[in-house]
């Protein structure tokens, strides 16, 4: 079945540095991909979408210049943290339209900042 | 108002109950209703996906979507400890090329 691979599924970084999260599809093409964060307790709350050569749409209250994301080819969709802080700590999951269920998710990234 | 209400719980159960979770909702255009199954720091499982109205059934799990009164559910028959995780319903107007809307998800445990 449809698989998206997700790395790396937990990283800690100091205050200040970026992160790179990659989302890559395996055994499909993805020209979308959603990208989720997930607080504690909380629910999933879409980021952003990346669509395969285009600028990424991002949703109301999410800083565009600090959640980088690139979309450069059909498998692979990256987001980056850049300047993070302490409250950018988070669960990060990606997600593509694919299969007959209609979604495959990436099995999510924990970010931490210190 | 969130588009999608689910009661986060926690939820305990003894081992071989019926456990029942729900969520109901507020946007009449969805169409594609999930349950997704999340464990501690991992991705979602998908569990059920239903389109429109009606009952769906999976072994020991049971989707129920009524779309006139907004409320969706999950039955889990004969729970086991096993099934003990986040239970996050999920819907779409599309099943494709749409984002999916979440619920808080329901922390379940089931106990031995």
């Amino acid at each position: 079945g449809a698989v998206v691979s997700q790395h790396p599924s937990w990283v800690i970084c100091k205050s200040g540095t970026s992160v790179k999260i990659e989302c890559r599809s395996l055994d499909f093409q993805a020209t979308t991909m959603f990208w989720y964060r997930q607080f504690p307790k909380q629910s999933l709350m879409l980021m952003a979408t990346s669509n395969e050569g285009s600028k990424a749409t991002y949703e109301q209250g999410v800083e565009k210049d600090k959640f980088l994301i690139n979309h450069a080819s059909l498998t692979l969709s990256t987001l980056t943290v850049t300047s993070a802080h302490p409250e950018d700590s988070s669960f990060y999951i990606c997600s593509a339209p694919q299969g007959p269920y209609g979604y495959t998710f990436g099995s999510g990234t924990r970010l931490t900042v210190v | 108002q969130k588009e999608v209400e689910q009661d986060p719980g926690p939820l305990s159960v003894p081992e071989g109950a019926i456990v029942s979770l729900n969520c109901t909702y507020s946007n009449s255009a969805f169409q594609y209703f999930m349950w997704y199954r999340q464990y501690s720091r991992k991705g979602p499982e998908l569990l059920m996906y239903t389109y429109s109205s009606g009952n769906k059934e999976d072994g020991r799990f049971t989707a129920q979507v009524d779309k006139s009164s907004k409320y969706i559910s999950l039955f889990i028959r004969d729970s086991q400890p096993s099934d003990s995780a986040t239970y996050l319903c999920a819907m779409s107007e599309s099943n494709s090329g749409y984002a999916l809307n979440f619920g808080k998800g329901t922390s379940l445990l089931v106990t031995p």
